[in-house]
């Protein structure tokens, strides 16, 4: 059973350009969280998602960021004309189930840098 | 506000000696509390978990604490070892889901 795979593990992009994030949960995980860490910080939560549907997005940006879960394939996280200040880690985490105690499992991150 | 800090940044212990991470939490209704071990270029990976009904938990080689009077945490690892080296987070789990609140992170380095 694989772990939460992500990809692309780096990523640079330009300023003005689009940043696509791509998650895959563990089989059988129906709940994706996304966070994004900057450099020497904790991690911050940005939105939390089950299959099609956005439970909780009040950790991201209005502007210019978005998340899917569809269906069938991952969950996209979406940041739209990047700047400087999107340069971090963002990681994706998934579980079978919500509520507490229910451990999640972290993917490898991606590295995104603006240029 | 509500906030998960540490005491320590850096921390740095002789191999096979124990150590002890520290973290405050300020939401007394905080009810989860959740040590991850983050290592370079890695995601975080669950250590040890504790609710607040409890004073502690033990798992292997590590233990935390929770002290709610004073709103504290500590992860205790023994007998320390090289693979142990990285960044430990505590978190805070409310909302009834996985939304975490990570504090800023601990650096654990061993010295051999």
């Amino acid at each position: 059973n694989a772990g939460v795979m992500q990809n692309p593990r780096h990523l640079v992009r330009r300023r003005g350009q689009e940043a696509r994030l791509r998650c895959s949960p563990m089989k059988g995980h129906s709940h994706v969280y996304w966070y994004r860490q900057l450099p020497e910080e904790g991690l911050k939560f940005m939105v939390y998602l089950q299959k099609e549907n956005i439970i909780d997005e009040s950790g991201m940006p209005k502007e210019r960021f978005s998340a899917e879960f569809p269906k069938e394939g991952p969950s996209i996280l979406r940041i739209q004309q990047v700047v400087r200040g999107d340069s971090a880690a963002y990681f994706c985490a998934s579980s079978p189930e919500q509520g507490m105690g229910t451990e999640a499992f972290f993917g490898q991150g991606t590295r995104l840098t603006v240029v | 506000g509500e906030s998960v800090g540490l005491h320590l940044p850096t921390l740095s212990v002789q191999e096979g000696d124990n150590s002890i991470i520290n973290c405050a939490y300020s939401n007394s209704a905080s009810d989860y509390f959740i040590w991850y071990k983050q290592e370079s270029g890695k995601g975080p990976q669950f250590i040890i978990d504790i609710r607040s009904n409890m004073d502690k938990r033990q798992g292997q080689r590590v233990t935390v604490l929770l002290n709610k009077t004073v709103k504290h945490l500590s992860l205790q690892i023994a007998a320390t070892q090289p693979g142990d080296s990285a960044v430990y987070f505590c978190a805070e789990n409310r909302g009834g889901y996985q939304k975490v609140t990570f504090g800023i992170g601990t650096k654990l380095q061993v010295i051999p």
